[in-house]
């Protein structure tokens, strides 16, 4: 499977103010995928980001607050925008396996742990 | 959208006993079910799946079955060890979705 890593594992946040998490890969892959996990809950997708495409944002979830890069095949960043407590939570990207048959196996990235004080 | 309902939300069993955990799910043309396991403070590790065109796959100690009729698919863990202890993520992919729908989770507790 890829290794996937995740910039910054964690950090504490004031309100208000904007937060980029990057995530890179080892190899290159066509679909990267953001999701967040908020505390002692389960995994919620927030958007599907191709290369050379706007990302695709799943229900709830809004280019404004969240908007998200893909310059090429083994990377992408997430950014979370005029954050909030609420806005509290792991978030993780995850990857295809890049061999194999579809519908293809995910791995996840170790997760960025934000807290919004 | 897909809707993905897990039961129980924490099991408990002794070790060596076995441990089942269930999932349903609404959208029929889902046609990929993983099962993922967390440990505290990690990220979420693939433990084994299934695809929509087998009814069960087995993988030592951990299995999964499926039922496309019923929509709904189940993690069996049989001689469970203390390090089975984590939360278990059932997910569903497919029917023109590329990411995954989770399960709420289980907490499978393994009493000495």
């Amino acid at each position: 499977s890829a290794v996937i890593s995740q910039k910054p594992s964690r950090d504490i946040c004031q309100r208000g103010t904007s937060l980029t998490i990057q995530c890179q890969v080892d190899s290159q892959v066509t679909m990267m995928f953001w999701y967040r996990q908020q505390p002692g809950q389960s995994l919620t997708l927030i958007a599907t980001a191709n290369q050379g495409s706007e990302a695709t944002y799943e229900s709830g979830f809004v280019i404004d607050k969240f908007p998200i890069s893909r310059p090429n095949l083994t990377f992408s960043t997430l950014t979370v925008s005029n954050m909030s407590p609420e806005d509290s939570s792991i978030y993780l990207c995850s990857v295809d396996r890049t061999s194999g048959r579809a519908p293809y196996e995910q791995y996840f990235g170790p997760g960025t742990r934000l807290t919004v004080t | 959208g897909e809707n993905v309902e897990q039961h129980p939300s924490t099991l408990s069993v002794q070790e060596g006993d076995s441990a089942v955990i269930k999932c349903t799910y609404s959208d029929s043309a889902s046609n990929y079910f993983p099962w993922y396991k967390q440990e505290l403070g990690k990220r979420p590790q693939l433990i084994i799946d299934i695809r929509s065109n087998v009814g069960e796959k087995k993988d030592q100690r951990i299995a999964v079955t499926l039922n496309k009729t019923a929509k709904h698919f189940s993690l069996h863990i049989t001689e469970t060890q203390p390090e089975d202890s984590a939360v278990y993520f059932c997910a569903t992919r497919g029917g023109g979705a590329d990411g995954l729908t989770f399960g709420k989770g289980t907490h499978l507790i393994i009493q000495p």
